[in-house]
């Protein structure tokens, strides 16, 4: 039982290029998100989807998109990446509600220069 | 206010000593806490979840929620080496509320010395 997939798991980009992280989870969850960890900042939401064909605005949205696929899948897409987006992501997913905490992925280290 | 707060630093603790952790938050109506273990490098992972006031122990942990001051604490007893690491609080408020995410905090660090 896999859980939560992220790929990938590092990956250096150039200002202005574009990138998909991908999420995938296995447990038949309703709810998926997608969050970044920079030092001191704790986690903050991105974007996240309560349901398949929903998707919602986090705390911190602007230049990222998201698309829920079908129920395993839930991307991230950065249109033109900036320095300021060199973070870890973590996608994470959870019964609906959340009521019983969410099962995070592995990660994805993405460096902007 | 921040939905939940983490307010004490690194925690230092001797090897064997027990490691107190603990979190507030400002939701009154907030229904299920959690406990996350963060390794250097990797993800969160849940250790331990608590909905009712009161303690709940699972090995060397015991959760600790108290509703009505709005606090949940954490408690590593016998604590190794291998207890190092970030330990992030959050909240669920409750279905229909809080947009259906949990609030965490920005987390304690734990160094357990040898």
């Amino acid at each position: 039982n896999a859980g939560v997939t992220q790929t990938p798991k590092f990956q250096v980009l150039k200002t202005g290029q574009s990138m998909t992280l991908q999420c995938a989870q296995d447990m038949n969850h309703n709810s998926m998100y997608w969050y970044r960890q920079d030092p001191g900042m704790g986690l903050r939401l991105i974007y996240y989807s309560a349901s398949e064909g929903t998707t919602d605005k986090g705390e911190v949205p602007n230049g990222y998109n998201v698309s829920r696929l079908n129920k395993r899948e839930f991307s991230l897409r950065l249109e033109s990446a900036a320095p300021s987006q060199t973070s870890v992501y973590f996608c994470a997913s959870s019964e609906s509600q959340g009521v019983r905490g969410y099962t995070f992925g592995s990660g994805t280290r993405l460096t902007v220069v | 206010q921040k939905e939940v707060e983490q307010n004490s630093g690194p925690l230092s603790v001797p090897e064997g000593a027990i490691a107190s952790l603990n979190c507030t938050y400002s939701d009154r109506v907030s229904q299920s806490f959690f406990w996350y273990r963060q390794y250097s490098g990797k993800s969160p992972e849940l250790i331990m979840s608590i909905y009712s006031n009161g303690d709940k122990e699972d090995g060397r942990f015991t959760a600790q929620l108290n509703k009505a001051s709005q606090y949940v604490s954490l408690l590593i007893r016998d604590s190794q080496p291998s207890d190092s690491a970030t330990y992030l609080c959050a909240v669920n408020p409750g279905v229909g509320r809080g947009n259906n995410r949990l609030a965490f905090g920005k987390g304690n660090q734990v160094v357990v010395i040898p």
